[in-house]
């Protein structure tokens, strides 16, 4: 158990919904990375947040958006669904971010699986 | 479904062998390298680390070797177990730049 709490574990929804994905996580970790794993992307970097400010971005689509609440969780929301955007979501957490502290791990969550049908 | 189902390269071992995972990474500017393990139905899970100004490190049954004049990164798995099958990320990133960048992954299967 890496200490990172994502639900829901899966989801199914038809196209052109909107569906929110929550992470809690470590205890203590400060930033939040959100990827995507797909058929045929691999794990594509999402965005990254950092006590509450977002800090970098990577392949999000418009139609997605994230934030970071106060207590440090944080949820992706996806809208107007597209029968491309079925994969896995992962989050993941470090107590800083990786890319400003080099040996700072990153644990990732189980990951939520959505399907869009 | 194992890591949904990639269609990933795929490398066979047989119980008690050593293997070798490669890995090529993009950026030549990137100074932090990770290797992550994913097994079916979970999250990757963290293996080991290296910075850039080390060409070799070892941990436990592991070892990650870095040749940057070819951007090269490799993940060695001595006495490979069956609980080694799972699939194996490269990542890296550059420091004070951005998040960490993941490789497509290398499918291992150990054969008992």
């Amino acid at each position: 158990d890496s200490g990172v709490t994502q639900t829901p574990k899966h989801l199914i929804t038809a196209t052109g919904q909107r569906v929110t994905l929550r992470c809690s996580p470590r205890s203590g970790d400060l930033s939040v990375y959100w990827y995507q794993q797909s058929l045929d992307q691999g794990l594509q970097f999402l965005i990254q947040y950092y006590n509450g400010e977002e800090r970098a971005k990577g392949n999000i689509l418009e139609r997605f958006s994230a934030q970071q609440f106060p207590d440090l969780h944080s949820e992706l929301n996806l809208s107007s669904l597209e029968l491309g955007d079925s994969a896995l979501y992962f989050c993941a957490s470090s107590v800083e971010g990786v890319e400003r502290t080099p040996g700072n791990t990153i644990y990732f969550g189980e990951g939520s699986w959505l399907t869009v049908v | 479904g194992e890591s949904v189902g990639l269609h990933l390269p795929t490398l066979s071992v047989q119980e008690g062998d050593n293997s070798i995972i490669n890995c090529a990474y993009s950026n030549s500017a990137s100074d932090y390298f990770i290797w992550y393990k994913q097994e079916s139905g979970k999250g990757p899970q963290f293996i080991i680390d290296i910075r850039s100004n080390m060409d070799k490190r070892q941990g436990q049954r592991v070892t990650v070797l870095l040749n940057k004049t070819v951007k090269h990164l490799s993940l060695q798995i001595a006495a490979t177990q069956p609980g080694d099958s799972a699939v194996y990320f490269c990542a890296e990133t550059l420091t004070g730049r951005r998040a960490l960048t993941f490789g497509s992954g290398t499918r291992l299967q150990v054969q008992p």
